[in-house]
């Protein structure tokens, strides 16, 4: 079945540390990748995205992720966090081979504070 | 400025009162969602439609209908028969079906 994993359901950082958010996808096609973020009681906003070519992507805010296909990962990170990360992160995986069966999986977020 | 708009931002009900929540987009967006979301379950899908004039089912539509009779709405109705409608209801669009979604700012809807 398709799935995907976010093992850390909380997350606690300084701020200046760096970050790394995991994300663990089980896909049987070729997959396209998402990074979402969720300020408390606001909507989503994508961060960066992977469909295909270069495997370390660059996103807004500071952030990147890479995907690893032979890990089935695409983890989030950033290298030096500001309190302002403080929010919910969701990954979300598609696939570029199912038509119009596929859909989006999401991850169930990943909550990230940041101590001052 | 383009985006989708969700009105209206808290919406209180009686229980058995049907409530429908509002999503209008300027994107030029054809496909439209809706998603519930509740805390620490992650965003699960209600509804989506691909083009005007169509829709579908997602993974948890008992309860709820929609209509999509213009490009730019999709309005959600949150029928009595839902069993628990307390929740926080984000919209979204793309260009084409599941593609890259851009959200709404949420409707938290509370019903006592």
């Amino acid at each position: 079945a398709q799935s995907v994993t976010q093992p850390d359901i909380h997350i606690t950082v300084s701020e200046g540390a760096s970050l790394e958010l995991r994300c663990n996808y089980s896909y049987g096609a070729t997959p396209y990748l998402f990074w979402y973020v969720q300020s408390p009681g606001q909507g989503l906003q994508l961060l960066l995205k992977y469909f295909s070519g270069d495997t370390l992507v660059q996103g807004i805010k500071g952030f990147e992720a890479e995907f690893k296909r032979s890990q089935s990962s695409f983890n989030l990170r950033k290298p030096s966090v500001h309190w302002s990360d403080a929010a919910e992160y969701f990954c979300a995986v598609g696939s570029l081979n199912a038509g119009n069966n596929r859909k989006l999986i999401w991850g169930l977020g990943t909550s990230l504070a940041v101590n001052p | 400025d383009g985006g989708i708009t969700q009105s209206p931002k808290y919406l209180f009900r009686k229980e058995g009162q049907n409530v429908t929540l509002s999503c209008e987009q300027n994107l030029n967006h054809d496909a439209m969602y809706w998603y519930r979301q509740d805390p620490g379950q992650g965003l699960r899908l209600i509804y989506y439609s691909q083009i005007v004039n169509d829709f579908q089912k997602g993974d948890i539509a008992e309860g709820y209908s929609v209509s999509r009779e213009k490009k730019e709405s999709f309005p959600l109705t949150v029928t009595s028969a839902q069993k628990n409608p307390t929740a926080f209801y984000l919209c979204a669009s793309s260009i084409r079906l599941w593609d890259e979604q851009y959200f709404g700012p949420g409707t938290r809807l509370t019903v006592t």
